[in-house]
C-alpha cells in the first residue's frame, strides 16, 4: 500500500475551512483514500473516501488533484469539536484484504 | 444504540492473568477487526474476521488469540499478560466494499 505524508499539526480558527493536506505520490490507480478522525479517547471515526472524483458528505469534502498524487480534506466551517487528530490513508480495496495502515496524522487545534 | 460496543471500557489487571475483551456490532458488518494503540498513538491491526473466519492474523504474539462466536462477535482473549500489553484496544466492522471502518470507542487495558 501507497504511503501517506501529512504535517504533523496545524490550526485553525473557528468558523473558517480547515484544509488538511496529503501527499500520496505513490499512489496506484485501484487504492482509494480515506480520511478517518481520531478525537481525543475516543476510537477513530470515519470521515470519507475517494478514488478519483471529489466527493462530498455532511462531514466533509475530499479534492484529489487530477494525478491522484496528493488529496486535501476541507472541513468547511470548523468547529470546537472538530479539534482531533485526522489521518490519511490509502488502501487497495481487494476483497477481504483491508487492512488499513495508519499513520501519526495531522493533529488538528481549532481555536476559538 | 451503539453500532460497536466493546466491554470493558477500562482494564486494570496484574501481570501473569488473563483477561478478555468483547466486542459486538450491531450494523450487519461482514468483517471485524481488532486494533491496538500503543503510548505513542500508532494503530496496528492485531486481528480480521470475515463471516466467523480469521482473514488477518498480523504478527501477534500467540498469548492473543480472538474468537467470533457468529458474524456479530469478536472477542479478543489475552493470556499470561505482560505489561507490554497496556495499550488501548479498538474492535472496528466494515461491510463488504471500499467503505469505511466503524470503531469501537476502545478498551484501556492496564497491566501492573
Amino acid at each position: 500500500d501507497a504511503k501517506t505524508t501529512q504535517p504533523p499539526s496545524m490550526d485553525c480558527a473557528e468558523g473558517r475551512a480547515a484544509n488538511l493536506p496529503c501527499n500520496h505520490s505513490t499512489i496506484s490507480g485501484n487504492e482509494y483514500v480515506y480520511w478517518y478522525r481520531q478525537i481525543h479517547s475516543q476510537g477513530p471515526q470515519y470521515i470519507i473516501h475517494g478514488l478519483k472524483n471529489n466527493e462530498t458528505n455532511e462531514m466533509a469534502s475530499l479534492i484529489i488533484t487530477e494525478d491522484r498524487k496528493s488529496s486535501t480534506l476541507i472541513l468547511p466551517h470548523a468547529s470546537l469539536r472538530d479539534t482531533a487528530v485526522y489521518y490519511c490513508i490509502v488502501k487497495v480495496y481487494a476483497g477481504n484484504n483491508r487492512k488499513l495502515i495508519w499513520g501519526l496524522g495531522t493533529s488538528l487545534a481549532v481555536n476559538p | 444504540d451503539t453500532a460497536v460496543s466493546q466491554t470493558p471500557k477500562y482494564l486494570v489487571t496484574q501481570m501473569g492473568n488473563d483477561k478478555s475483551i468483547k466486542c459486538e456490532q450491531n450494523l450487519g458488518h461482514d468483517t471485524m477487526y481488532w486494533y491496538k494503540q500503543d503510548s505513542k498513538k500508532f494503530l496496528k491491526i492485531m486481528f480480521s474476521y470475515n463471516n466467523k473466519e480469521l482473514i488477518i492474523n498480523e504478527t501477534v504474539p500467540n498469548r492473543f488469540s480472538p474468537k467470533s462466536p457468529d458474524k456479530a462477535h469478536l472477542n479478543l482473549h489475552i493470556n499470561s499478560l505482560e505489561l507490554g500489553d497496556s495499550a488501548v484496544y479498538f474492535c472496528a466492522s466494515s461491510q463488504d466494499g471500499p467503505g469505511g471502518y466503524t470503531f469501537g470507542s476502545g478498551t484501556r487495558l492496564t497491566v501492573v
